[in-house]
């Protein structure tokens, strides 16, 4: 079975901090795809990021980072310089290619305070 | 609009009547999913569309729970026999499928008294 692990449950930073989100999986499955959502007070989830299994290599966009290490079933998320508008719930999620399901299983979030 | 919409955003209903979610995805999306997301948790999967058949309906919890999807393009998420465990935010969301972005909507909060 897959599982997703967000030990953190919530955090508040003041902005301008640097901020990581971490994220622990379990599969037993070779070949998945890895994903970040941000859920702000609206509710409706905004997808930020889809990673496979086969691409280890770190990414950013913007203010936004991933750090995605098989090694240690990790995918952590870095937010520099936070702002007020990044408050939100973050969910890290994981899918399995293969079955027939696309079924995404999420971590159970993790809450962003960014106060100004 | 151009993302999916699920209608109503909210519904309360008493304990025991039926009630009907609907989810219009985004156009040319073939993959349709819904999901129920209880308070401080996250999203959790209920059922998986491939065009109109359901690929996947492994998450729904009951029998009192069904989704159809007809042509293809709208769903609607039924429950029967409503209980307040029920009461949760259900999420629709749709792709192009194979493990591509998911759009998802605002929800619709369900609450049962």
């Amino acid at each position: 079975a897959q599982k997703v692990t967000q030990a953190q449950t919530e955090i508040s930073v003041v902005e301008k901090e640097d901020v990581t989100l971490d994220c622990v999986y379990e599969t037993r499955d070779t070949t998945y795809y890895l994903f970040w959502y941000k859920q702000p007070p609206s509710g409706e989830l905004v997808f930020l990021i889809r990673r496979n299994s086969f691409d280890e290599q770190n990414e950013i966009s913007g203010r936004y980072s991933w750090n995605f290490q098989k090694s240690t079933s990790s995918f952590n998320f870095t937010i520099t310089a936070s702002q007020v508008v990044d408050s939100a719930v973050y969910f890290c999620a994981l899918t399995l290619p293969q079955g027939g399901s696309e079924e995404l299983v999420f971590g159970k979030g993790m809450k962003l305070t960014v106060n100004p | 609009g151009a993302g999916v919409s699920q209608t109503p955003s909210n519904k309360v209903t008493e304990k025991g009547k039926y009630v009907e979610l609907r989810c219009d995805p985004i156009s040319g999306h073939t993959a349709l999913y819904w999901y129920r997301q209880s308070l401080g948790q996250g999203p959790e999967f209920l059922i998986y569309f491939q065009g109109t058949g359901a690929a996947d309906d492994s998450g729904l919890p009951n029998d009192r729970f069904f989704a159809v999807r007809p042509e293809g393009s709208v769903s609607t998420l039924k429950i029967q026999r409503t209980e307040r465990g029920d009461s949760a935010v259900y999420l629709c969301a749709s792709s192009f499928g194979m493990n591509t972005e998911a759009f998802f909507g605002q929800g619709t909060r369900l609450t049962v008294v």
